[in-house]
């Protein structure tokens, strides 16, 4: 049978390096994006947010760039440790209907080697 | 303080047995989620719940599954006569009201279902 998502898109990187996950969102209206890191056997842990308008912002050792016109997010992650190996989930919120309502990514899995 | 706990935090089933997963938000947070996720998946949508609002039961994937909440506090998640697909991890979320300032979701660590 067809094995479906067992194959997620990895990220290898040396301990040190800098790295940049990427994500294409799909629904223009989108106006809050949030990063979410994921390790082994734990829930989604919140990283750094973004509203629609900015394009840019910073966390500790965190970037996030919003490019709206190719409806494009990426997660820059400065000096990577081989503690941020993990999932990391970009999400959409429409936040049309009153409430938060997050579409998550299919993912990508950063390892980082010592 | 608290986070978002959730139990238990496997269990195995046999196909056809309902199951109950139960979620305790964090302490004050009015809104409640509930999402699947797949073996290498993202989370998928299943309901959500707002104060004393109707839920949201949108991302249910059929009638087997249903939830429930009390007020703003521990919520239950049934799935009726389990199959194999329903095997995944299903993971509760939590947040502040919506007018705050923030969107953030909560997660707990997830309950593990297997069906065998």
């Amino acid at each position: 049978g067809e094995s479906v998502g067992l194959h997620l898109p990895t990220l290898s990187v040396q301990e040190g390096d800098n790295s940049i996950i990427n994500c294409a969102y799909s629904n223009s209206a989108s106006d809050y994006f949030i990063w979410y890191k994921q390790e082994s056997g734990k829930g989604p842990q919140f990283i750094i947010d973004i509203r629609s308008n900015m394009d840019k912002r910073q966390g500790q050792r965190v970037t996030v760039l919003l490019n709206k016109t190719v409806k494009h997010l990426s997660l820059q992650i400065a000096a990577t440790q081989p503690g941020d190996s993990a999932v990391y989930f970009c999400a959409e919120d429409e936040s049309n209907s009153g409430y938060s309502t997050l579409t998550f990514g299919k993912g990508t899995m950063l390892l980082v080697s010592p | 303080g608290a986070g978002v706990s959730q139990s238990p935090s496997n269990k195995v089933t046999e196909k056809g047995k309902d199951v109950e997963l139960r979620c305790d938000p964090i302490s004050g947070h009015t809104a409640l989620y509930w999402y699947r996720q797949r073996l290498g998946q993202g989370l998928e949508f299943l309901i959500y719940f707002q104060g004393n609002s109707a839920p949201d039961k949108s991302g249910l994937p059929s009638d087997r599954f249903s939830a429930e909440r009390t007020g703003e506090s521990v919520s239950t998640l049934t799935i009726q006569r389990t199959q194999q697909e329903d095997s995944a991890v299903y993971l509760c979320a939590s947040s502040p009201e919506w007018a705050s300032q923030s969107y953030e979701q909560y997660f707990g660590p997830g309950t593990r279902l297997t069906v065998t």
